[in-house]
C-alpha cells in the first residue's frame, strides 16, 4: 500500500522560501500524478498545482504562478513543493496527494500525506 | 475557474439520522466530482469519486449522486464516526477546486 510521508513543520520569515518534500513508499511513484493542496487554519482546501513524475512537467493554479515550483525526483520517489516570497497568508497545512488513476493530471485524490504545517511569522 | 458551492455550511444531526449535503458547480462538470471527509488534524479521506462511485473500504451508508452542475452526498444512517467536515471537489478542469466544506456536528 502506497504511503506519502511529508517533511516536518517549518517556521519561516516573511519574504523567505520554503520547500516541502513528499516521499512515496510501498508502490509505484512515477506514473501517478501528485498534487499539492493547502489548508489555512480553520479554512477549506485549495489546490496549488501538480506534477506527473514520469513526464516531469507541472501545472499550477494561476494564484500561485511565479511563486510555486513543484518538482519530482523519480530516483528517490519524492515530490517537492517550493513556495517563495512567503507572507503571513501562506500560513497553512500543506498536503501532497496522489491521484486515483495514474497518468491522469486531473483526478480525485485517494492517497494523502500527513500534512506539513508552515508558519510564516516575523 | 469553476466555483463549487456547498450547502449547508454546517448542520446538526443525531446518530441514526439521514443526512444530505449538496454541491453546486458554477458550470457543468459532467461527473468529475469527488467527496472527501476530513476530521480535525487529519488529511482528507476520499469517499466517492466520479460523482457516485464508492471508494474501496468506504461504508455503504455513504452514497453520491448527480451530474452536470448539481450533486448530492447522502449518509443514510449517521454514525458517531461520521461527525466531520465534508468537501466536494471538481476535477473536470484546471484549476481543480473544492467546495467550502460542510461541518456535520452532533445535535
Amino acid at each position: 500500500q502506497v504511503q506519502l510521508v511529508q517533511s516536518g513543520a517549518e517556521v519561516k520569515k516573511p519574504g523567505s522560501s520554503v520547500k516541502v518534500s513528499c516521499k512515496a513508499s510501498g508502490g509505484t511513484f512515477s506514473s501517478y500524478a501528485i498534487s499539492w493542496v493547502r489548508q489555512a487554519p480553520g479554512q477549506g482546501l485549495e489546490w496549488m498545482g501538480g506534477i506527473i513524475p514520469i513526464f516531469g512537467t507541472a501545472n499550477y493554479a494561476q494564484k500561485f504562478q511565479g511563486r510555486v515550483t513543484i518538482t519530482a525526483d523519480e530516483s528517490t520517489s519524492t515530490a517537492y513543493m517550493e513556495l517563495s516570497s512567503l507572507r503571513s497568508e501562506d500560513t497553512a497545512v500543506y498536503y501532497c496527494a496522489r491521484v486515483l488513476r495514474g497518468v491522469v493530471a486531473n483526478d480525485a485524490f485517494d492517497i494523502w500525506g500527513q500534512g506539513t504545517m508552515v508558519t510564516v511569522s516575523s | 475557474a469553476i466555483r463549487m458551492t456547498q450547502s449547508p455550511s454546517s448542520l446538526s444531526a443525531s446518530t441514526g439520522d439521514r443526512v444530505t449535503i449538496t454541491c453546486r458547480a458554477s458550470q457543468g462538470i459532467s461527473s468529475y466530482l469527488a467527496w472527501y471527509q476530513q476530521k480535525p488534524g487529519k488529511a482528507p479521506k476520499l469517499l466517492i469519486y466520479a460523482a457516485s462511485t464508492l471508494q474501496s473500504g468506504v461504508p455503504s451508508r455513504f452514497s453520491g449522486s448527480g451530474s452536470g452542475t448539481d450533486f448530492t452526498l447522502t449518509i443514510s444512517c449517521l454514525q458517531s464516526e461520521d461527525f466531520a467536515t465534508y468537501y466536494c471537489q471538481q476535477y473536470y478542469s484546471y484549476p481543480q477546486s473544492f467546495g467550502q466544506g460542510t461541518k456535520v456536528e452532533i445535535k
